[in-house]
Parts: structure tokens; C-alpha cells; sequence
């Protein structure tokens, strides 16, 4: 079965840089969600869109925006990268009719050097 | 706001133990609860959950039963195997918003021969 795919796997970026990444859903699914995993940390909920439209914002800073498309795939932009920034960020995918649960990508590993 | 506190450990067991990893819960509503697991270098998997007071979730020789009266969500296991090393994390969503997932801060099992 088709799984939520995320791209790249791995990114090494330098302070001040930006950083795109990449989700696409699995098919017929509604809505996505961004998470950031810290090193040793629990997910922390960034962002969410719902048929193209932002629905939930959590700890998201201000240098980071995020936009779902028309074919449902998503991206998360982040500018002026620092330090902190590195860690796994995990895209997850869900239905609302009928519901499902959500499905995590493999996640992207951000290294900000 | 939601909140889950959940063991940290980490915690080594030597295979056919008996696994107990407690999880509760702070929510205003009623979620539905879920254990996801996290094997090394991996992305998030769903290994159960349940939407109701008293539902038990099961999956892999893991259970976990909702308690509303004691907001909890322990996750067991009759005699663990080598191969379910990971960290373990204990979550909720609220049902009537976003649904995004809150996640305790995850415990790491180690599970040797």
C-alpha cells in the first residue's frame, strides 16, 4: 500500500540558509500535518491543512510557512535556519470521511551546521 | 491545554519479560488515545489505539485499555521479544478539532537476548 512519502530524507543546510520540504499524502487523503522531532524530544504538532486550507497551527515559528496544493502534496519553507532547527520533521496524513488515522512519512533529518 | 505524561525510561528487559509502560492524560473533552512506535532510524508507526471509555486496543501482543476514570492508556506486553526495541510513545487527539496529536515525551525499551 502506498505510504506517505517525504523529500529529501536527509538535508545539511548552513545558518542564515532556507530549507524546502516535501510531502505527498497517501491517496484520498484530506489532510496533513507537520511534527518536529528534536534530538531525544516527542513530535511536537508544527501545522495542519485541511483540503488546502490551514487548520490547526501549533509551536510553528515565524520563519517557517507551510502550504498543502491542489494535488494535496505539501510543503514546509524555512527560512533563516538556525542551530536549533535541526531535527526530524515528520509529515502525516489522515482522512476525514471515512476517518483514519493518521500515517507518518519516514520523516526528513534536518542538519543545520 | 492536552497534555499526556508517559514513563520516560529508558528501560532494558531481557527477552519473555513482562512490559508495562504507563500513559495518562489531560484532555478537556474525550480523545482518542493511541501508542505509536519508533524503531531506530524510522518514522512513527500506529502500533494501537482506542476512541472510548473502555476500548482496548491490541496489536502485536500489545494491549492498552482506555480508562476514563483514571485518564490512562497503559500499554502491556505478556513476554517482549528482541525485535520490539524502539521508543514508544503514548498520544491523544482531540476528536472535535484539528485532531492533530499530542505526544508524550516517549520511552526508549531495549529488549535483550
Amino acid at each position: 500500500a502506498a505510504g506517505v512519502i517525504q523529500s529529501p530524507r536527509h538535508l545539511i543546510k548552513e545558518k542564515r540558509e532556507t530549507a524546502t520540504l516535501k510531502c505527498y499524502p497517501i491517496p484520498r487523503h484530506d489532510t496533513v500535518y507537520w511534527y518536529q522531532q528534536g534530538p531525544g524530544q516527542d513530535p511536537q504538532f508544527l501545522i495542519s491543512f485541511y483540503e488546502k486550507m490551514q487548520s490547526d497551527k501549533g509551536s510553528i515559528p515565524d520563519r517557517f510557512s507551510a502550504q498543502q496544493f491542489s494535488d494535496y502534496h505539501s510543503e514546509l519553507n524555512m527560512s533563516s535556519l538556525e542551530l536549533g532547527d535541526s531535527a526530524l520533521y515528520f509529515c502525516a496524513s489522515s482522512r476525514r470521511q471515512p476517518k483514519t488515522e493518521a500515517f507518518f512519512g519516514q520523516g526528513t533529518r534536518l542538519t543545520v551546521v | 491545554g492536552d497534555s499526556v505524561t508517559q514513563m520516560e525510561g529508558p528501560v532494558t528487559l531481557s527477552e519473555e519479560a513482562f512490559l508495562t509502560i504507563n500513559c495518562t492524560y489531560t484532555a478537556t473533552g474525550y480523545p482518542s488515545l493511541f501508542w505509536y512506535v519508533q524503531y531506530p532510524g524510522e518514522g512513527l508507526q500506529l502500533l494501537l489505539k482506542a476512541t472510548k471509555a473502555d476500548d482496548k486496543g491490541s496489536n502485536k501482543g500489545f494491549e492498552a485499555t482506555y480508562r476514563k476514570e483514571t485518564t490512562s492508556f497503559h500499554l502491556e506486553k505478556g513476554s517482549v521479544q528482541v525485535s520490539d526495541s524502539a521508543v514508544y510513545f503514548c498520544a491523544l487527539s482531540d476528536k472535535g478539532g484539528s485532531e492533530k496529536l499530542v505526544f508524550g515525551k516517549g520511552m526508549k525499551l531495549t529488549v535483550n537476548p
